[in-house]
């Protein structure tokens, strides 16, 4: 089962490009969420979707979009990446039916220059 | 956004020992949770608690929800070196949103 992935991995940027991060999940979650991880900070939270075609701000919203078109795939999108957009990103998704419980991908570690 | 204060902020045990951590928060929350974080993975959910004065365990691990639902406790008990990683609590009140602590990190000397 892969579970939650998320692509890439890594990734490299220039102050005032653009990039998006792709999360898929394959276990048919109805719920999907990006935060980012700083040190210090615990994670946080920037957008998030409680179904197809639905998507919400979370704590950190500002400098990010998103997009739900299918339910499997949730997308986040730094349209002009500032350094301080420099973080760990983590997706994950749960089901309704299991209450509070979230399956998280991997991370993508993005550097701002 | 609601603030959740973890301590101790880092930990160095020796094998074999127990561990304590826990977790306040601002705000009162209807479920609890903790999770573990390997280096370069995501977090994994260890214990998820429900009810205020909840006591749960997950073999050597055992959480507890406060009874003034802001606080939260995990124990972890005969440490072991595969017990190294950075632990995090989580709460929820009404809604969907997670908050999370600034994580425990714990590192066990063989």
């Amino acid at each position: 089962n892969a579970g939650v992935t998320q692509t890439p991995k890594f990734r490299v940027l220039k102050t005032g490009q653009s990039m998006t991060l792709l999360c898929a999940q394959d276990m048919n979650h109805e719920y999907m969420y990006w935060y980012r991880q700083d040190p210090g900070m615990g994670l946080r939270l920037i957008h998030y979707s409680v179904g197809e075609g639905t998507t919400a701000k979370g704590e950190v919203p500002d400098g990010y979009n998103v997009s739900r078109l299918k339910k499997q795939n949730f997308l986040l999108g730094l349209e002009s990446a500032a350094p301080s957009q420099t973080s760990v990103y983590f997706c994950a998704s749960r089901t309704q039916l299991a209450k509070n419980i979230q399956y998280f991908g991997a991370g993508t570690r993005l550097s701002v220059l | 956004g609601q603030q959740l204060n973890q301590s101790p902020q880092s930990m160095f045990i020796q094998e074999g020992e127990d561990v304590s951590m826990n977790c306040t928060s601002s705000s009162i929350f209807n479920t609890w949770l903790w999770y573990k974080q390997d280096p370069g993975e995501g977090p994994v959910l260890l214990i998820a608690l429900y009810k205020a004065g909840e006591l749960t365990s997950n073999g050597r691990l055992t959480a507890q929800f406060g009874i003034t639902r802001k606080d939260s406790f995990l124990n972890i008990s005969a440490s072991i070196p595969s017990d190294v990683g950075i632990y995090f609590c989580a709460g929820q009140s009404t809604g969907n949103q997670f908050y999370f602590g600034t994580g425990t990190s714990l590192t066990v000397i063989p």
